[in-house]
């Protein structure tokens, strides 16, 4: 079966740029997750959806993060302008419904210069 | 303010050397946790989850235990593929969001 796909994998651009990181989730997964990992303050949640809708992006850092769900199987998160401090590793994660357990993409690793 | 902790932060191992690993966590209404595996450059994997005090899961060489207060994942007899950051997340109050501990990174040497 087909996990989360994410794309892309490694991403390096210099600070100002707008950067966009894609997800699909697992089929059949009504429930899509944005996480965020550094050193410094391990994994955190940005947002998450449900059913293409979003329910709480209280984690999303700043105006300058959006997440965008256009239908079941594509999700977006886009940054712009970007900053140096923005340089993490950025994981999709999806789920059945909120209490069954999240599965993870491999992430995108993003370098901001 | 909810916490998730996780000790030690680091642990390394003689392969068959058997250990603890623990969580402990302040949440008011513990929905579930849950414990991921991660290795180098992927995301974290799936192993358990636990709903409620007394709950054990097992799954070969790993076993997760639950109290009110805190989790345990044994490690038994490890081997060297047992190598990961083992991380525990816990559902409180609001389905879906998971709130993670720092991890703990396991080496095991032959």
């Amino acid at each position: 079966d087909a996990g989360v796909i994410q794309s892309p994998r490694h991403e390096v651009t210099e600070m100002g740029q707008e950067v966009t990181l894609r997800c699909k989730p697992i089929s059949g997964h009504d429930y899509l997750f944005w996480y965020r990992q550094t050193m410094m303050r391990g994994l955190e949640l940005l947002i998450y959806f449900n059913n293409n809708v979003p329910i709480d992006d209280s984690g999303m850092p700043e105006d300058r993060f959006s997440a965008k769900m256009p239908n079941a199987s594509f999700s977006t998160l886009k940054i712009q302008p970007s900053e140096p401090r923005d340089s993490a590793v950025y994981f999709c994660a999806s789920s059945l419904d909120p209490g069954q357990p999240q599965h993870f993409g491999d992430g995108t690793r993003l370098s901001i210069l | 303010e909810d916490q998730v902790t996780q000790s030690p932060e680091a642990l390394r191992l003689q392969e068959g050397e058997s250990s603890s690993l623990n969580c402990s966590y302040t949440v008011s209404g513990l929905r579930g946790l849950f414990w991921y595996r991660q290795d180098p450059g992927k995301g974290p994997e799936f192993l358990f989850t636990l709903y409620s005090a007394g709950e054990e899961k097992e799954k070969e060489r790993l076993k997760a235990t639950l109290t009110k207060k805190e989790s345990f994942l044994h490690i038994t007899a490890p081997k060297p593929e047992d190598s990961a950051t083992y991380l525990c997340a816990v559902q409180a109050d609001s389905w879906g969001k998971l709130q993670f501990g720092a991890g703990t990174q396991v080496v095991v040497t032959p």
